[in-house]
């Protein structure tokens, strides 16, 4: 079955660094998606960004960006001058294109972003 | 709109109760689903469902039981409350189709079972 780990578990930076989320995947699939997801202290979960396993471009969203290597099988998550409100715990979530019903999370990362 | 929307919010139970957890979603999506969120062990899928009528189960399933009478509702039966059972829930849905859904999740129900 398919396995996604983030070894962070928790992550403290100062407001306006930038930090990295690791996220490793395995799958036995040619056909995969890759997803992050943000929960914030009031406990939903908000849905960041989805990518496929044939689109390898990195994605940047204002100061989120997101590097996808199939070579080493990482996606990973940077927040550039971090904020207060970035706090969260960050998940890391893969699915397969054989079995998409069946989306498989990280343990999560919680970053905690000090004024 | 409201989503997807879950009933109850905060729930005690003893050992050996039963309960269901409600979940219902107004925007017509075909896949439903429930998640457990567990300290240092992410969400782990319980049951799903493609559509009503369809229901399977997913990585954890054994204490819980599901139904989908309708494309709205998706109940999340629990028949004999048990201590490792308590949790935080999250149902979700998607639009079914042949690439990877993105879920819409829930608010989270919070179980305690004692």
């Amino acid at each position: 079955a398919q396995k996604v780990t983030q070894a962070q578990t928790e992550i403290s930076v100062v407001e306006k660094e930038d930090v990295t989320l690791d996220c490793v995947y395995e799958t036995r699939d040619t056909t995969y998606y890759l997803f992050w997801y943000k929960q914030p202290p009031s406990g939903e979960l908000v849905f960041l960004i989805r990518r496929n396993s044939f689109d390898e471009q990195n994605e940047i969203s204002g100061r989120y960006s997101w590097n996808f290597q199939k070579s080493t099988s990482s996606f990973n998550f940077t927040i550039t001058a971090s904020q207060v409100v970035d706090s969260a715990v960050y998940f890391c979530a893969l699915s397969e294109a054989g079995n998409n019903n069946d989306m498989r999370f990280g343990a999560g990362t919680r970053l905690t972003v000090k004024p | 709109n409201a989503g997807v929307t879950q009933t109850p919010k905060f729930q005690v139970l003893k050992t050996g109760q039963s309960m269901t957890l409600q979940c219902a979603q107004d925007m017509n999506h075909e896949y439903m689903s429930w998640y457990r969120q567990d300290p240092g062990m992410g969400l782990r899928l319980i049951h799903y469902s493609v559509g009503a009528g369809i229901t399977d189960q997913g990585e954890v399933p054994n204490g819980y039981n599901v139904s989908r009478s309708t494309t709205e509702d998706f109940p999340l039966r629990l028949l004999s409350a048990a201590p490792s059972q308590t949790s935080v829930y999250f149902c979700a849905s998607s639009v079914l189709r042949s690439g990877a859904n993105v879920l819409t999740f829930g608010a989270g129900s919070r179980l305690t079972v004692l």
